[in-house]
């Protein structure tokens, strides 16, 4: 299996634009998660889906932020307008199964600079 | 309220000593899990290590241990004869269920720097 694949790796933008951030979680995965790392706030759980619906978004920071699941093997995660202050690694992370004990797996990240 | 509390920002230790990574919790649910994720400076999230609210034993994984103190609500990561590879940062991360299904928080992360 390929893993967690997100794209783009690296994304630098004015301020002001629209950005959007892709995930493909790993195959037969029934959750997934979208995190935000900054040095200030560490790993913030932003929000997460069950079976493609969304569980709990209240993590995302503002109505600017925005996220997708149309399907069980893709998500977007959308900042419109982005802000200097958006800018950060963006981690796209998915899990299978109901157990416990199952490890969530996480994608390579996006780095996000808005300038 | 922080839900996972991680109170040593950074620790410097010397090759082949073992350390000791802190790792308090807060929960009112009585199953949960706590996993432990390395981060090198490469930026990839690496699991290591997993222990759930009931389980009995301490986990185990080659050289990585949890101290799991349930009534302290602590789940302490101990890495024995630690290695210059071991230099990363380590988060620890609690699941707990939301409406049904498992959500993932993390601690804020301790750097830990081998020194040779």
């Amino acid at each position: 299996d390929a893993g967690v694949i997100q794209s783009p790796r690296h994304e630098v933008t004015e301020m002001g634009q629209e950005v959007t951030l892709r995930c493909k979680p790993i195959s037969g995965h029934n959750s997934l998660f979208w995190y935000r790392q900054t040095m200030m706030r560490g790993l913030e759980l932003l929000i997460y889906f069950n079976n493609n619906v969304p569980i709990d978004d209240s993590g995302m920071p503002e109505d600017r932020f925005s996220a997708k699941m149309p399907n069980a093997s893709f998500s977007t995660l959308k900042i419109q307008p982005s802000e200097p202050r958006d800018s950060a690694v963006y981690f796209c992370a998915s899990r299978g199964g109901a157990l416990m004990n199952t490890e969530a797996f996480f994608g390579q990240g996006t780095r996000l600079t808005v300038v | 309220a922080q839900k996972i509390t991680q109170t040593q920002p950074g620790m410097f230790v010397q090759e082949k000593e073992a350390v000791t990574l802190d790792c308090t919790y807060d929960t009112s649910d009585p199953s949960y899990g706590l996993f432990w994720y390395k981060q090198p400076s490469s930026g990839e999230m690496i699991f290591l290590i997993y222990q759930g609210s009931y389980d009995q034993q301490n986990a185990t994984e080659g050289r990585y241990s949890l101290n799991f103190q349930k009534a302290r609500k602590s789940a302490n990561l101990v890495i024995s004869a630690s290695q210059l590879g071991d230099s990363a940062m380590y988060f620890c991360a609690m699941r707990e269920v939301t409406q049904g299904a498992q959500k993932l928080v993390f601690g804020q992360g301790t750097r830990l720097t081998i020194n040779p």
